[in-house]
């Protein structure tokens, strides 16, 4: 399996554009989560989902980031419109459900000028 | 709500000492503690987890202990080396099914030659 994959590796973009950020789970987890890596905060959950459907998005900080999850193999993050202060490293992860440890993608380093 | 709290936020070592990292966690009902290790640019990798039956657990340097009664958990790497120099994150996972994971704050080990 080729694990979780990410992208795009890195994204710049300018303030106010719209970001789309991409994850393909491992084949069969079933759970996905989205992770924002800062200096300041660490590792913050964003939002995860269980079969595809979203259980818990209270880490999205604003309602300019959305996620949606269409399908098993395949995840979005957006943020519209993209501010500075959204510059971080988002990490996709996934998992079976169950009980557990996840499996990180490599990560999208956003910069946000 | 859930948090993890972890300590020292920074710990130096020479090569060959030993290094402790511990952990605390606010909800008595998680029941499994993965440690992941994340070198500079890279994405988190799992190296040693354990569940709540299990008091103590070691694969080769690393080993980690858990007091469920406290409430904390510690990673121990013995004859560090410098490869070993990378964030280490503990995490806690409650027994909701959906496999979510608190991560504490990090702790950076620098091991010297």
């Amino acid at each position: 399996d080729a694990g979780v994959i990410q992208s795009p590796r890195h994204e710049v973009t300018e303030m106010g554009q719209e970001v789309t950020l991409r994850c393909k789970p491992i084949s069969g987890h079933n759970s996905l989560f989205w992770y924002r890596q800062t200096m300041m905060r660490g590792l913050e959950l964003l939002i995860y989902f269980n079969n595809n459907v979203p259980i818990d998005d209270s880490g999205m900080p604003e309602d300019r980031f959305s996620a949606k999850m269409p399908n098993a193999s395949f995840s979005t993050l957006k943020i519209q419109p993209s501010e500075p202060r959204d510059s971080a490293v988002y990490f996709c992860a996934s998992s079976l459900s169950g009980g557990g440890g996840y499996t990180f993608g490599s990560g999208t380093r956003l910069t946000v000028v | 709500g859930e948090n993890v709290e972890q300590h020292p936020s920074t710990l130096s070592v020479q090569e060959g000492d030993s290094a402790v990292i511990k952990c605390t966690y606010s909800d008595s009902a998680s029941n499994y503690f993965p440690w992941y290790k994340q070198e500079l640019g890279k994405r988190p990798q799992l190296i040693i987890d354990i569940r709540s039956n299990v008091g103590e657990k070691k694969d080769q340097r690393i080993a980690v202990t858990l007091n469920k009664t406290a409430k904390h958990f510690s990673l121990h790497i013995t004859e560090t080396q410098p490869e070993d120099s990378a964030v280490y994150f503990c995490a806690a996972q409650g027994a909701s099914g959906y496999n979510k994971l608190i991560f504490g704050a990090g702790t950076r080990l620098a091991v010297h030659p």
